[in-house]
């Protein structure tokens, strides 16, 4: 157990709904990134925020946002989904923001869209 | 950019057999090096790291030396167990990057 939580575990929904991932850090992490997994890009950077503030955008599409809370928690929402959005969605959290601090992954969402 | 690359899998070996999974990276410099392991239906889980050229990372039998020379993180354990069956992902990251450079990932089936 890495000590990030993630909910739901699994959700199941229609092309063009809207869906809120939760995740939360491990105690005391700062940092709380975003990852999806799908099998034809693999494992992708989404987003960074380090202690409520966006630090770092990677392949993130505008139809998906997300934010870190004053607690730390973060969520990602996912808008007018697609059936390529489809994937496995890991949050990770690190006591810092550099790239040294080992980031610990929580159990992911599995995402299907019908 | 920076690009990690794995073996492909799957691999597959018998119970107690020597297991080496290949990995190299492009990063310039000395990034930090990671092996990741996914079991069926779960997570990312952090197996090993390495922060500094010759560095040697270890945990539950796997080891893994960080050689600059080579740039290579390769995976290794003398005896794998049926338990041991799961996905292994290398990963890569600079001290001034935020994200986790991923390989495609190899898949160990480990068999009795």
């Amino acid at each position: 157990d890495s000590g990030v939580t993630q909910t739901p575990k699994h959700l199941i929904t229609a092309t063009g709904q809207r869906v809120t991932l939760r995740c939360s850090p491990r105690s005391g992490d700062l940092s709380v990134y975003w990852y999806q997994q799908s099998l034809d890009q693999g494992l992708q950077f989404l987003i960074q925020y380090y202690n409520g503030e966006e630090r770092a955008k990677g392949n993130i599409l505008e139809r998906f946002s997300a934010q870190q809370f004053p607690d730390l928690h973060s969520e990602l929402n996912l808008s007018s989904l697609e059936l390529g959005d489809s994937a496995l969605y890991f949050c990770a959290s690190s006591v810092g923001w550099r790239g040294t601090d080992t980031q610990y992954f929580g159990p992911g969402t599995r995402l299907t869209v019908l | 950019g920076n690009s990690v690359t794995q073996m492909e899998g799957p691999v597959t070996l018998s119970e107690e057999a020597f297991l080496t999974i290949n990995c190299t990276y492009t990063a310039t410099g000395y990034p930090s090096l990671f092996w990741y392991v996914q079991y069926p239906g779960e997570g990312l889980q952090l197996l090993l790291k390495a922060t500094k050229a010759d560095d040697k990372g270890s945990n539950k039998g796997f080891e893994a030396t960080y050689r600059k020379e080579t740039t290579s993180f390769h995976l290794e354990k003398g005896s794998v167990q049926v338990s041991d069956s799961a996905v292994y992902f290398c990963a890569e990251i600079m001290d001034s990057s935020y994200k986790l450079i991923f390989g495609s990932g190899t898949r160990l089936l480990v068999r009795p």
